[in-house]
């Protein structure tokens, strides 16, 4: 069965240092790999996905991602965090079956001035 | 467009009430589903159809049932209401039923509470 694991419910970053947000999975075949963004009060949104191909994705609001098969590993950075980056993000895996996915249980990034 | 709508916004329930969220897509998917979000657990999908006229359960469907109306509209009702069942439910929709890769999006979400 496929999983994911978030590391760390909460991060804490200042404006304008480095977002990393880690996000490990489990799957028994090539996996799909979505990052969504969940602003307060709002429904989720997608911020970029791995399907095949480039293992660099990048995404809208600058942040990218790398999917690392070696590590079963794929993280999501912005080089500069800005107080808007302030949200709730979720990593999420799929097959290559019908597009059930399984999500993690989510980072909540605060951001200080 | 609108995308994905859910209604109602907000509800309070006592329990045993029964009651049925309703969620329209004016994207012309094939697929919808309905998660419930609970505080340190993720999104855990309820039920989901992957297409018109189909329905399945997901990981949490017990006290749930589903309805695919149409190719537009997925609602989920809740016959006897209980407060484990207190929660935010969201519903979301992708093109695709077969295709892993394909983007779901999610309407806005219904807080529900259950006294």
């Amino acid at each position: 069965a496929q999983s994911v694991t978030q590391l760390g419910s909460h991060v804490s970053v200042s404006e304008g240092a480095l977002v990393l947000l880690r996000c490990n999975y489990s799957s028994s075949v090539p996996p799909y790999l979505f990052w969504y963004v969940q602003y307060p009060n709002q429904g989720l949104q997608l911020l970029l996905k791995y399907t095949t191909g480039a293992t660099l994705v990048k995404g809208i609001n600058g942040f990218e991602a790398e999917f690392k098969k070696s590590e079963t590993s794929f993280h999501l950075t912005k080089p500069s965090a800005h107080m808007s980056d302030a949200a709730e993000y979720f990593c999420a895996v799929g097959d290559t079956g019908f597009q059930k996915l399984v999500f993690g249980t989510g980072t909540r990034l605060l951001v200080s001035p | 467009n609108a995308g994905v709508t859910q209604t109602p916004k907000f509800q309070v329930l006592k329990t045993g009430q029964s009651m049925t969220l309703q969620c329209a897509q004016d994207m012309n998917h094939n697929s919808m589903y309905w998660y419930r979000q609970d505080p340190g657990m993720g999104l855990r999908l309820i039920y989901y159809s992957a297409s018109e006229g189909t329905t399945d359960k997901g990981e949490v469907p017990n006290g749930y049932n589903v309805s695919r109306l149409n190719k537009r509209e997925f609602s989920l009702r809740l016959e006897s209401a209980a407060p484990s069942q207190t929660s935010v439910y969201f519903c979301a929709s992708s093109e695709s039923p077969v295709r892993g890769t394909d983007t779901q999006y999610f309407g806005p979400g219904t807080r529900l509470t259950v006294l």
